[in-house]
């Protein structure tokens, strides 16, 4: 049992370069989550989707896109990399909606 | 829409000492209400959370929190500090089926 996991764990961009990063959940959770993390901010919410096939916007979706083709994974797209897009990315599952349960986390710089 | 506030960005407390981090909510309904660690380059782990159920949390790590409807605070303590508890550590609520909402996290450091 994995639980949350997270591809990449590290990734440098260049403005305009494109990436997509892949969360899975081992858990048979319904709800699945995408935040990004930046000092003094603590935790914002970019998407996030209450089943399969479903998505829906969060605090800050913009430059963002996402899929939930399949129960155990949530994807995060980002078309087009800025400089602001620099942040630490997690991911979170849960099955009510309650408790969320976190992965490792993905560093991106976007230089 | 549900928010927290947490006072004091970074805490410093010696070996042995009380921890208090502090965290206010903004709401005339309770929330259900959780508090968050975070060890250095990794994720966030649940330490506890309240549901309505009990005023007075214990949670992981010998962690616990008070919920003061009175105060709109719920503070997070552990009577005894351990060099293992550095960390940051986030403070979050949620109300019906509003989305989770973080506080911006307090810093702890422990001084040996």
């Amino acid at each position: 049992n994995a639980g949350v996991t997270q591809t990449p764990k590290f990734r440098v961009l260049k403005t305009g370069q494109s990436m997509t990063l892949l969360c899975a959940q081992d858990m048979n959770h319904e709800y699945m989550y995408w935040y990004r993390q930046d000092p003094g901010m603590g935790l914002r919410l970019i998407h996030y989707s209450v089943g399969e096939g479903t998505t829906a916007k969060g605090e800050v979706p913009d430059g963002y896109n996402v899929s939930r083709l399949k129960k155990q994974n949530f994807l995060l797209g980002l078309e087009s990399a800025a400089p602001s897009q620099t942040s630490v990315y997690f991911c979170a599952s849960s099955w009510t909606g309650e408790t969320q349960y976190f992965g490792p986390g993905t560093r991106l710089l976007v230089l | 829409a549900q928010s927290v506030t947490q006072l004091g960005s970074h805490v410093s407390v010696s070996e042995g000492a009380l921890v208090l981090l502090r965290c206010n909510y903004s709401s005339s309904v309770p929330p259900y209400l959780f508090w968050y660690v975070q060890y250095p380059n990794q994720g966030l782990q649940l330490l506890l959370k309240y549901t309505s159920a009990a005023t007075l949390v214990k949670g992981i790590n010998g962690f616990e929190a008070e919920f003061k409807k009175s105060e709109t605070s719920f503070h997070l303590t552990k009577p005894s500090a351990h060099m293992s508890d550095a960390a940051e550590y986030f403070c979050a609520g949620r109300r019906g089926n509003e989305k989770l909402t973080f506080g911006t996290g307090t810093r702890l450091t422990i001084i040996p």
